[in-house]
């Protein structure tokens, strides 16, 4: 069974910065493209992150571009997210998610339960 | 960047109603297009894929239609486990992975 776990929330001082991780298994981490996304309270999905298996390729979304860096340790089936220059709005949880593809079609077919995380001083 | 509108925002529904929820892209995705199921305090769970391929183990009364940029989401028989907020996500452009605003299914 595929399981996800986000660790690394909290509450964090605006202007500092955030490490997540993400623990995998019941499948092969290794050769599955991950995501983050996020969801600000009370409101919806936001895609934030992409890294493929290799970690060749990484996509992220502009709102987070050049403070958010995503990476993956493949020996230890864990993703992780790094944010910096934390700000109110990066309040959320966060959700890391396994990129599944059938038919040449891409989806997020498991997600973790998702960590809070709140920026406030 | 490719932006996806969903309509209603919210509905109201009984047990037993069948429901219709829209998703519009700014431009043709062709079947590049999820549909996603939240409830509160969880998360989002995979509903349907490529516009209409029903996700292994997802109810059947769960289906999806369209192509290019119009898609619909509909569930034939609404039952008291359907009431959640439902999104939908281009997967035709990315970056980024856009989703819908979401649309929040409630009792009426």
């Amino acid at each position: 069974e595929v399981h996800l776990v986000e660790s690394g929330g909290g509450l964090v001082q605006p202007g500092g910065s955030l490490r997540l991780s993400c623990a995998a298994s019941g499948f092969t981490f290794s050769t599955s493209s991950m995501n983050w996304v996020r969801q600000a309270p009370g409101k919806g999905l936001e895609w934030l992150s992409y890294i493929s298996g290799t970690s060749n390729t990484i996509y992220y979304a502009d709102s987070v571009k050049g403070r958010l860096s995503i990476s993956r340790d493949n020996a230890k089936n864990s993703l992780y997210l790094e944010l910096n220059n934390l700000r109110a709005e990066d309040t959320g949880v966060y959700y890391c998610a396994r990129e599944e593809v059938a038919t040449t079609r891409w989806f997020l077919d498991n997600w973790g339960q998702g960590i809070l995380v709140t920026v406030s001083s | 960047d490719i932006h996806m509108t969903q309509s209603p925002s919210s509905l109201s529904a009984s047990v037993g109603d069948r429901v219709t929820i829209s998703c519009r892209a700014n431009q043709s995705i062709s079947n590049h297009l999820n549909w996603y199921q939240q409830k509160p305090g969880k998360a989002p769970k995979v509903l349907i894929y490529a516009a209409s391929t029903l996700q292994s183990g997802v109810p059947s009364r769960f289906s999806g239609s369209g192509s290019g940029t119009d898609f619909t989401l509909t569930i034939s028989s609404l039952q008291p486990e359907d009431f959640a907020t439902y999104y939908c996500q281009q997967s035709y452009s990315v970056p980024p992975k856009t989703f819908g605003q979401g649309t929040k299914v409630e009792i009426k």
